[in-house]
């Protein structure tokens, strides 16, 4: 079954507002990761927070960990058009073996209306 | 610094047909690598990964194979191909830094079996 699961499934705000997208798990991890996919590309890595962080900062991005309820969240804040993106979690599970492989959600659909 | 290519970026094959996609990997050396299906509006599915030269682990059984005959190069085939093998396939690299697992995603290959 699928670790990781963005919630919402899509979200469109104005330019200028914040966005916020929450990703769920459900076993323990080492850590959690953010990825971005423009449409029909690869996919980009944003940031990375480990499993001991709780908070963590890179530009306008904004990733909070809580390992007790097993989620994380995304904030963009001021956003603009050009995040226009899916948004997808993705985690590394903590056991023997398994660091080699990270496990992705389903992404939430962003659209930033100008 | 690393680049990883994919090819073809678009391709159509009827059922039954074979497949070949390639996925190289530029400026390091002894990578991790991955192939992943990605339905459309959804999320990523790894189907293989592989940590050396002839090291291949299956994710999930199908009439798919991977092979990885030099270092930086994943070969992603089949013998006849399924409806159901449409997506696009994304390759993608890693190298573990002893406590994390960042990957890095090639173009895509977008597929459509008719």
């Amino acid at each position: 079954s699928q670790q990781g699961e963005e919630d919402p499934q899509a979200l469109s705000i104005q330019e200028g507002e914040n966005a916020t997208m929450n990703c769920s798990y459900k076993t323990s991890i080492n850590n959690l990761q953010w990825y971005r996919q423009n449409s029909g590309r690869g996919l980009v890595h944003l940031i990375l927070i480990r499993s001991n962080e709780r908070e963590k900062h890179s530009g306008r991005l904004r990733v909070t960990l809580d390992t007790s309820k097993k989620s994380s969240s995304l904030l963009i804040t001021a956003s603009r058009a050009a995040d226009t993106a899916s948004y997808f979690c993705a985690t590394d599970a903590n056991y023997q073996g398994s660091n080699y492989k990270l496990t992705f959600g389903k992404g939430t659909l962003l659209t930033v209306n100008p | 610094s690393q680049t990883i290519h994919q090819w073809p970026a678009t391709l159509v094959q009827p059922v039954g047909s074979p497949l070949s996609l390639e996925c190289t990997v530029e400026g390091t050396s002894n990578p991790n690598l991955y192939w992943y299906r990605q339905a459309a509006g959804r999320g990523l599915q790894l189907l293989f990964y592989s940590v050396g030269i002839g090291q291949i682990s299956s994710e999930v059984p199908q009439n798919l194979s991977a092979s990885r005959p030099q270092d930086r190069q994943f070969i992603l085939s089949s013998k006849k191909l399924l409806l159901s093998d449409s997506g696009f396939y994304l390759c993608a690299w890693s190298r573990w830094e002893g406590s994390y697992n960042e990957q890095f995603f090639g173009p895509g290959t977008r597929l459509t079996v008719l």
